[in-house]
C-alpha cells in the first residue's frame, strides 16, 4: 500500500501554542500536499511542497519535506480555536498521473481556548 | 459560486436500493474523482476520470459505477446498497499538469450516505 501515515492521530493544545503534525509515505513523489477538514465539511487544500523543495511557508503554516526519510511535517504557529480540524497529508506519486492523490489517515487537532 | 457541488448532502436509504450521487464542477478541470471516507476518516480513492479515461480502484465493488455525461460532471451510481456502504462520499476535481502531475484537488462538501 502507498498509504501515508500521519502522527499523532490526535493532538490537543492550548490556543497560542504551536502544533506539529508529521506524515510519512512510501514511494517517490512529485509533490506532497496538506489539507484541512473541518467537521462535516470537505477537505480544503492548504499548501503544496514539491519533491525538490525542503521547506515552504504560507502565513502561519510551515511545511518541511525530507525525501530521504520520506517524511513531511506541518507546523501551525500561534494556533487559534478556528484551527481545530483534521489535517491530512496527500502525495502525488511519481508516475501516478490520473491515479489521484493518496491520503494519509489524518491528525485530529483540537485547540483549547 | 460553488466550485465543486455534490447532491444530495444527506442520503438515507434501505439495503438493496439503487441510488445516485451527483457531482458537478465549474472550474474547467480535466479530471474528477470519487473518494469514500469511512467512520475513521480514512479516505480511499474509488475512481478517477480524465478525458474519457476511467481509472478504477480494483477494491471497489462493481456495484459502484461512475457516469460522466460531460467533462464537468461525474456522477456515482450504486446498485444493491449494503450496510457497509454507509460512509461519506466526496467528489473532487483537479487540473493535471505536465506529465500528469497533480497540484491539488478542489473537494465537494460530501454526501453522507446511511444504509439502513
Amino acid at each position: 500500500s502507498q498509504q501515508g501515515e500521519e502522527d499523532p492521530q490526535a493532538l490537543s493544545i492550548q490556543e497560542g501554542e504551536n502544533a506539529t503534525m508529521n506524515c510519512s509515505y512510501k514511494t517517490s513523489i512529485n509533490n506532497l500536499q496538506w489539507y484541512r477538514q473541518n467537521s462535516g465539511r470537505g477537505l480544503v487544500h492548504l499548501i503544496l511542497i514539491r519533491s525538490n523543495e525542503r521547506e515552504k511557508h504560507s502565513g502561519r503554516l510551515r511545511v518541511t519535506l525530507d525525501t530521504s526519510k520520506k517524511s513531511s511535517s506541518l507546523l501551525i504557529t500561534a494556533s487559534r480555536a478556528a484551527d481545530t480540524a483534521s489535517y491530512f497529508c496527500a502525495t502525488d506519486y511519481l508516475g501516478g498521473g490520473a491515479d489521484g492523490l493518496t491520503f494519509g489517515k489524518g491528525t485530529h487537532l483540537i485547540i483549547q481556548p | 459560486d460553488t466550485a465543486v457541488s455534490q447532491t444530495p448532502k444527506y442520503l438515507v436509504t434501505q439495503m438493496g436500493n439503487d441510488k445516485s450521487i451527483k457531482c458537478e464542477q465549474n472550474l474547467g478541470h480535466d479530471t474528477m474523482y470519487w473518494y469514500k471516507q469511512d467512520s475513521k476518516k480514512f479516505l480511499k480513492i474509488m475512481f478517477s476520470y480524465n478525458n474519457k479515461e476511467l481509472i478504477i480502484n480494483e477494491t471497489v465493488p462493481n456495484r459502484f459505477s461512475p457516469k460522466s455525461p460531460d467533462k464537468a460532471h461525474l456522477n456515482l451510481h450504486i446498485n444493491s446498497l449494503e450496510l457497509g456502504d454507509s460512509a461519506v462520499y466526496f467528489c473532487a476535481s483537479s487540473q493535471l499538469g505536465r506529465q500528469g502531475t497533480n497540484y491539488g484537488y478542489t473537494f465537494g462538501s460530501g454526501t453522507r450516505l446511511t444504509v439502513v
